[in-house]
């Protein structure tokens, strides 16, 4: 069964500094990993869908990388604001499972403070 | 503009009483999905729907009901079956296929009183 692990559960950065979130999976028949925000009492919103055939996304300040032999995926966020306080998950599609299903990490809730 | 709309934001329920969440999407989208999310854990698949009339169950459906008559909707129902029915609960859906990532809605919080 595929487990998703984030460490650490929570961080605390003083902004303007760089936001390294890791993400492990144990089985690395994946079709992708998506990386999501969700801020307190709302929805997912997604950040970065990385292909198990890539290594790499970006999208402005956020980069995420994927290796899938060992099962990692690790989301850096440069310069980091205020705004960037927020939950973040990692959730994978396996290819063992039926369906476009995904399994989630419990996350990493971030404070960056002014 | 496209996305889920998830309604109501909130909702409460009595003990023995049924509920139901309501799922609307506008992307145009095959799949949709069901999670339920609790303190301190991820997020836990209840219901997943790959194409209209069709439905399966995911990790913990038990104590819960869904439908699929139209495309864009998606209503899960938290019956008096589901002992411990407070969470927030998260409607999302995808293009048919693997290769395509999840939209997700705003939520319901759930609470019983």
């Amino acid at each position: 069964k595929q487990e998703v692990t984030q460490i650490p559960a929570a961080l605390s950065v003083p902004e303007g500094e760089n936001l390294v979130l890791n993400c492990s999976f144990t089985d690395s028949a994946i079709y992708n990993l998506q990386w999501f925000r969700q801020d307190p009492g709302k929805g997912l919103t997604s950040l970065l869908l990385i292909q198990s055939s890539q290594r790499e996304q970006t999208s402005g300040r956020l980069n995420a990388s994927l290796d899938k032999s060992s099962g990692r995926s690790t989301l850096y966020i440069a310069a980091s604001q205020p705004g960037d306080s927020a939950t973040y998950l990692c959730a994978v599609s396996q290819i063992k499972a039926a369906g476009n299903k995904l399994t989630f990490g419990g996350g990493t809730r971030v404070l960056v403070k002014p | 503009d496209g996305g889920i709309t998830q309604s109501p934001k909130y909702l409460f329920r009595k003990e023995g009483q049924n509920v139901t969440l309501s799922c609307e999407q506008n992307l145009n989208h095959d799949a949709m999905y069901w999670y339920r999310q609790d303190p301190g854990q991820g997020l836990r698949l209840i219901y997943y729907s790959q194409i209209v009339n069709d439905f399966q169950k995911g990790d913990i459906a038990e104590g819960y009901s869904v439908s699929r008559e139209k495309k864009e909707s998606f209503p899960l129902t938290v019956t008096s079956a589901q002992k411990n029915p407070t969470a927030f609960y998260l409607c999302a859906s995808s293009e048919q296929g693997a290769n395509y990532g999840y939209t997700f809605g705003s939520g319901t919080r759930l609470t019983v009183v």
